[in-house]
């Protein structure tokens, strides 16, 4: 079983459309949790970062993390066709001096006008 | 703020060359940065980790001899691929951990072919 798992769609919904991503993961010990945007040939863009779980909001997007089920969560609220692009989500353990990220395959995202 | 700049964008070189790939943090301190590489339609693979004025710390399978990492300031850290072949031509991303943080930005990726 991967660490992480994130299904890599594709994912096509209409403008205007609540989109809803998600990763499970099998590793308790990851406390902090990341989405990522990347568009085509393009390096990742930090989106939202959590600590432990709970919800969090900025403008359209609101992460979500249930550490009980081992399962995170991005929802984007009133979709554009510029939220088209590649979403991935990462983590991380707490503590230590060990920062490395781990990530899912990503789910690739076609917002449709 | 959190801007992560790479240079070059893209880069075309022959198999045999060295090639530099810099990765700068613009506008914040990073005494850690990594370095990855993605091939098309697929997920970030860790090359390493670098840490200012020490060495890298490789990932497994990963030729320390061939990937050559140093990052000399808290805003710098450079990839030298070294005797470049075709199977080494891929997108290399680096991203810099935000000092005193836990964020970690990416830069805009390097385009390398090895021809």
């Amino acid at each position: 079983q991967k660490e992480v798992e994130q299904d890599p769609g594709p994912l096509s919904v209409p403008e205007g459309a609540i989109v809803s991503l998600n990763c499970t993961y099998s590793n308790s010990a990851f406390q902090y949790f990341m989405w990522y945007r990347q568009y085509s040939r393009k390096g990742p863009e930090l989106l939202m970062y959590t600590y432990s779980s709970g919800n969090k909001e900025d403008g359209r997007f609101t992460a979500q993390v249930d550490k009980s089920s081992k399962y995170i969560s991005l929802f984007i609220r009133d979709s554009q066709p510029s939220d088209s692009a590649t979403y991935l989500c990462a983590m991380r353990y707490s503590g230590g001096s060990n920062y490395k990220l781990t990530f899912g395959k990503g789910t690739l995202l076609t917002v449709n006008p | 703020g959190a801007v992560v700049s790479q240079h070059p964008s893209w880069v075309i070189c022959k198999s045999g060359t060295s090639v530099k790939i810099e990765c700068r943090s613009l506008d914040f301190q990073a005494t850690t940065m990594f370095w990855y590489r993605q091939f098309p339609k697929q997920s970030l693979m860790l090359m390493a980790t670098s840490n200012e004025g020490s060495k890298a710390t490789y990932e497994q399978g990963v030729e320390k001899d061939k990937f050559l990492i140093n990052h000399a300031s808290l805003t710098l850290s450079t990839l030298t691929v070294t005797s470049a072949h075709p199977e080494d031509s891929s997108f290399y991303i680096c991203s810099a951990l935000r000092q005193g943080t836990n964020e970690q930005y990416f830069g805009p990726g390097t385009r390398l072919t090895v021809t």
